[in-house]
């Protein structure tokens, strides 16, 4: 099967500029999930989908991070705008249910200068 | 508060040594998994296993293995015989049942580099 798609790879940007990122998760996965990663530490849960209804975005900075997820397939995360600490790698990640394990995407890491 | 601690920054050994990655937990509920997984250098984390509070059977999964103690909130993993393939950080995570999210909450993770 194949696995949760994340483009692009890499982006650097100028703080107060705008990116976005998008994820495809695994085919017929209803639970997707955006996780920063800063340098040395663990992910950190961003925002939860299920289907395209949200569950939890209580740790996204919704004065500047905004994330949709029309159709309830694929998923798009967006900074405006962005800021020194938003340097981290953005992980998305899809699971059949809330039950099951998840699967992680190879991120994008995102360079604020 | 949910937490979880990773004390081990980073374990060094050399291929065939055994290691273990240490992993406390905090929780004030009574129902929840425990996760490990593994990110190498590719960068996605790969999931390892899925523990939940109420099955503290250790368990041993080809040259891995894992230690369950809830007296002391501890979920500990072990890899016997390390390869260099092995070298990794890998995280620990707690997510709780029962809740509206099932958000899962990682440690700092431990970089474990094995030396041919």
């Amino acid at each position: 099967e194949a696995g949760v798609a994340q483009s692009p790879r890499y982006k650097i940007i100028e703080k107060r500029q705008s990116v976005a990122f998008w994820c495809n998760p695994i085919s017929g996965h209803a639970t997707l999930y955006w996780y920063q990663q800063i340098l040395g530490q663990g992910p950190k849960l961003l925002i939860q989908f299920q289907n395209n209804g949200v569950v939890d975005d209580s740790q996204l900075p919704k004065d500047r991070f905004s994330a949709e997820r029309l159709k309830g397939v694929d998923s798009t995360l967006k900074i405006q705008p962005a800021k020194l600490e938003d340097s981290a790698v953005y992980l998305c990640a899809s699971s059949p249910d809330r039950v099951s394990p998840l699967h992680f995407g190879n991120g994008t890491r995102l360079t604020v200068t | 508060a949910q937490k979880v601690t990773q004390a081990q920054t980073e374990i060094s050994v050399v291929e065939k040594e055994d290691v273990t990655l240490d992993c406390v937990y905090e929780t004030r509920d009574t129902t929840y998994y425990l996760f490990w997984y593994k990110q190498p250098p590719s960068g996605e984390l790969v999931f390892l296993i899925r523990r939940n509070s109420f099955d503290e059977q250790n368990e041993i999964s080809g040259r891995y293995s894992w230690n369950f103690q809830k007296s002391t909130s501890s979920f500990n993993f072990t890899i016997t015989a390390s390869q260099v393939v092995d070298s990794a950080v890998y995280f620990c995570a707690l997510s709780e049942l029962g809740r509206n999210t099932d958000k899962l909450i990682f440690g700092t993770g431990t970089r474990l580099q094995v030396f041919p």
